[in-house]
């Protein structure tokens, strides 16, 4: 069956250090993955998309690549602040209708 | 500023009871997703919706249903809640057009069922 999988352990990393956030998936061919950011309480919100073609994305100080043949993809946070504490979820195009299914998340924790 | 709204960010209800949890989007997007969220498992599909009047079983839709009747608005039905039923429930919608691929949530609502 299909399976998205994430490091269930908090990261735990010091301020300005990059933290790096694993997701492998099995059973699956996604046309696309999508990371969000999830902060207590609050839903989910959609950081970036990266396609099947596309090895990597960068935005501001984050950065997603998406390998295919290893069916893993790395979310990088560079020069980690305190703010960028939250969980992260990594999401799979599952299906029409932009269904998605999602990874259970990592919660990560940056210490000043 | 894209919105989703629910209708309660806190509910507690007894077993046996009918609940009502309604999300409301107002960027005239096609689908709508109802999620649940508990610890450990992420979040799973309930029912979405691709049209008014139209919706598909997601992962886990027993003991749920819902209700699309206009495009903004999608209702997720507990017709007889039970204590297995407490989670965080978060509604979710997205645009059909090309290239706008990310799903916008609601901020979500738990629900205890004591």
């Amino acid at each position: 069956s299909q399976k998205i999988e994430q490091n269930s352990e908090a990261l735990n990393i010091q301020e300005g250090k990059t933290a790096t956030l694993t997701c492998n998936y099995t059973n699956y061919s996604p046309a696309y993955l999508q990371w969000y950011r999830q902060d207590p309480g609050r839903g989910p919100v959609f950081l970036l998309l990266i396609r099947e073609n596309e090895k990597e994305k960068r935005k501001e100080r984050l950065k997603v690549t998406f390998d295919t043949t290893l069916k893993q993809s790395l979310f990088h946070i560079t020069a980690s602040q305190p703010a960028d504490s939250a969980t992260y979820l990594c999401a799979l195009l599952s299906g029409g209708y932009n269904k998605l299914i999602f990874g259970a998340g990592t919660r990560l924790a940056v210490h000043p | 500023d894209v919105k989703v709204t629910q209708s309660s960010r806190y509910l507690v209800k007894r077993t046996g009871e009918k609940v009502f949890l309604e999300c409301v989007q107002d960027m005239d997007h096609e689908n709508m997703f109802w999620y649940r969220q508990d610890p450990g498992l992420g979040l799973r599909l309930i029912y979405f919706s691709y049209d008014v009047k139209m919706k598909e079983k997601g992962d886990i839709p027993e003991g749920y249903s819902v209700s699309r009747e206009k495009k903004e608005r999608f209702s997720l039905i507990l017709e007889s809640a039970s204590t297995n039923q407490t989670s965080m429930y978060l509604c979710a919608s997205s645009s059909t057009a090309r290239g706008y691929n990310e799903q916008f949530f609601g901020p979500g609502t738990r629900l205890t069922v004591l």
